[in-house]
């Protein structure tokens, strides 16, 4: 089975900032790998797949990167709609999900 | 407008069965893999069940093969999840995913129902 490592488990953030959060997976995954935004009682949300395609509706200051077992997850110019959990998710063989990471306000 | 609606989530005791349903409509529900997924309260995502479009294939993670069953029937757009041998750690939200194709991410989701297992 394939795990996925995220880091880190929580970020603080002032508005305007960029941050970044990594997932590394156990083995190489092929670029396979999507990110979820899921806020407090809510279903999550679809923001990126294949590394680093924005989903219809995606805004711009959110992307991702990577190759092999290592890909990262970038908000540019936090805003306060952005405060929220986010996942990765591998789906080269069969389904893993990261642990999440919890963004929060500074 | 894809739109999932899971039901049949409630208060169970350990050892004891419980079946989920997910109601799809807005898409061609023999057309997609649909999975189900869960979150145990302030925990993160656990993928727990696939099934292929025509219900032939079916994958589990460890953690629940063997005790759960996912199933379809295609002229009802209907996915369920059929859990025996319920144990405190299944309690969880249980969302309903279409995937967006085989073997592919988890492209929509329905709101989720609860299952508590406790005594």
């Amino acid at each position: 089975d394939i795990q996925m490592t995220q880091s880190p488990p929580s970020l603080s953030a002032s508005l305007g900032d960029k941050v970044t959060i990594t997932c590394q997976a156990s083995q190489n995954i092929n670029k396979y790998i999507a990110w979820y935004q899921q806020k407090p009682g809510k279903a999550p949300r679809l923001l990126i797949r294949y590394t680093s395609t924005l989903e219809s509706g995606t805004p711009s200051r959110f992307s991702g990167s990577g190759s092999g077992r290592d890909y990262s997850f970038s908000i540019s110019n936090v805003e306060s709609e952005d405060i929220a959990s986010y996942y990765c998710l591998q789906y080269d063989n069969l389904w893993t999900f990261g642990g999440g990471t919890k963004l929060e306000l500074k | 407008e894809v739109q999932l609606v899971e039901s049949g989530g409630g208060l169970v005791q350990p050892g004891r069965s419980l079946k989920l349903s997910c109601a799809a409509s807005g898409f061609t529900f023999s057309n997609y893999y649909m999975a189900w997924v869960r979150q145990a309260p302030k925990k993160g995502l656990e993928w727990v069940a696939t099934i292929s479009t025509s219900g032939s294939r079916t994958y589990y993670p460890d953690s629940v093969k063997g005790r759960f069953t996912i199933s379809r029937d295609n002229a009802k757009s209907s996915l369920y999840l059929q859990m025996n041998s319920l144990k405190s750690e299944d309690t969880a939200t249980y969302y309903c995913a279409r995937h967006s194709a085989p073997s592919n991410w988890f492209a929509y989701w329905g709101q989720g129902t609860l299952v508590t297992v406790s005594s």
